[in-house]
């Protein structure tokens, strides 16, 4: 079945980038996603990335995917203590049908050191 | 734009009692998820909602079911409630496949 993997926990110094992995199994999914959860929260949409693309940049993210490798990537460039948080990666099931089931990896916690 | 709202934010239920949780999307949306999160089994798939039928289910007992309305509002129940489902409840919604919006969530406590 699905798998999604994540490191558990990062910390970095604050104006440093911050690189967080994912790894998933469904070589199908046609979208992979980064969500940000903060404290007492639900989740928040950082992007996605269509499985034909190799690279997304939206302000100081930026998705890298290795489709070969199943590796999804996020990085946070010049990180802020305002993106402490925990960060989690996920496919969308693609099984030939209409489904917005995502597949969740275990997050990784990102704590950003003043 | 108002974002996917969820009532309540916090509930306190006992053992065998049931419970209903409400999900309004986001206007226009006609998708609504939901998840339940813990921090043994993570971010796990309930079921998923679109146009008042159910599209897809997760792997959950018959005890947690769902429901839309016209309006694309979605309620999911849990009856004989357990320790286990103590849990933050999320919903999402969306408009378009690969774009989901997820609420605040509703904290259930079972005691």
């Amino acid at each position: 079945g699905e798998d999604v993997e994540q490191s558990l926990f990062l910390s970095v110094r604050e104006g440093d980038s911050s690189v967080i992995n994912c790894t998933y199994t469904d070589s199908s999914s046609t979208y992979l996603y980064w969500y940000k959860q903060e404290p007492g929260a639900g989740l928040q949409l950082l992007t996605y990335i269509f499985s034909n693309m190799d690279m997304k940049q939206d302000q100081r993210l930026t998705v890298l995917l290795n489709k070969k490798d199943k590796h999804l990537s996020l990085r946070i460039a010049d990180t802020q203590t305002g993106d402490s948080a925990i960060y989690f990666c996920a496919e969308r099931e693609d099984y030939g049908g209409a489904t917005n089931k995502l597949i969740f990896g275990t997050g990784t916690l990102l704590a950003v050191q003043p | 734009k108002a974002g996917v709202t969820q009532t309540p934010r916090y509930l306190i239920k006992t053992r065998g009692q049931q419970v209903t949780l409400s999900c309004s999307p986001i206007s226009g949306h006609r998708s609504v998820s939901w998840y339940q999160q813990t921090p043994g089994q993570g971010l796990q798939f309930l079921f998923e909602y679109f146009s008042e039928t159910q599209r897809n289910k997760g792997n959950f007992p018959g005890r947690f079911s769902g429901r839309q309305f016209s309006n694309s509002r979605s309620e999911m129940n849990v009856s004989t409630l357990e320790l286990g489902d103590s849990a933050l409840y999320l919903c999402a919604s969306s408009l378009v496949a690969y774009e989901q919006y997820f609420g605040p969530g509703t904290r259930l406590t079972v005691t």
